[in-house]
């Protein structure tokens, strides 16, 4: 059963620093990987979108990797700003799953001080 | 969210009691999806659609029940409802089964009581 993992669940940041958020998945078998961002009582914004043949993605300040034989993703923001304070997730679609369903994490609340 | 409402936002009923959850959308998108998000569990699939009138369970089903029957409408409805179905319900909508433009709504916040 696929399961899907990111620590720290919380972390806070003095602005400008640049950090890592980790996933890590169970089974490498993937037909792609997405990270969520979600902001307190709203729902979740897309922010990328790997497929399992692709080994990073890029939008703005935002660089998502995937290293599928060791079941691992990060997404790193760059110089970081209070505005991207927020619960990050990332989500697997396994392979084998037969449904369009993504399997989530329990994400990771990042704090980023003025 | 841009394209994608769900009705209510909130609410609380009573347990035992039949309550139907809304989630509509403007997008004119194939497939939409319930989820139910919880403290330490992440989002969990409980039904999905793949077209008007065809639907499938997701890994938390029991106790819940879909009807699509036009595209741009998505109900979900709590046959009984039970304190262990307070959560907070999210819609979601994509343009296909691969992800790619995989948006929510803003969630409707369920307590039963």
């Amino acid at each position: 059963k696929q399961e899907v993992t990111q620590i720290p669940a919380a972390l806070s940041v003095p602005e400008g620093e640049n950090l890592v958020l980790n996933c890590s998945f169970t089974d490498s078998a993937i037909y792609n990987l997405q990270w969520f961002r979600q902001d307190p009582g709203k729902g979740l914004t897309s922010l990328l979108l790997i497929q399992s043949s692709q080994r990073e993605q890029t939008s703005g300040r935002l660089n998502a990797s995937l290293d599928k034989s060791s079941g691992r993703s990060t997404l790193y923001i760059a110089a970081s700003q209070p505005g991207d304070s927020a619960t990050y997730l990332c989500a697997v679609r396994p392979l084998t799953s037969g449904t369009y369903k993504y399997i989530f994490g329990t994400g990771t609340r990042l704090k980023v001080l003025a | 969210d841009a394209g994608i409402t769900q009705s209510p936002r909130h609410k609380v009923t009573e347990t035992g009691t039949p309550v139907t959850l809304r989630c509509h959308q403007t997008e004119n998108h194939r497939y939409m999806y319930w989820y139910r998000q919880d403290p330490g569990h992440g989002l969990r699939l409980i039904h999905y659609s793949y077209g008007v009138k065809d639907t499938d369970k997701g890994e938390v089903s029991d106790g819940y029940s879909v009807s699509r029957s036009k595209t741009e409408d998505f109900l979900l409805t709590l046959e009984s409802a039970t304190s262990s179905q307070t959560s907070v319900y999210f819609c979601a909508i994509s343009e296909d089964g691969t992800g790619a433009g995989y948006t929510f709504g803003s969630g409707t916040r369920l307590t039963v009581v």
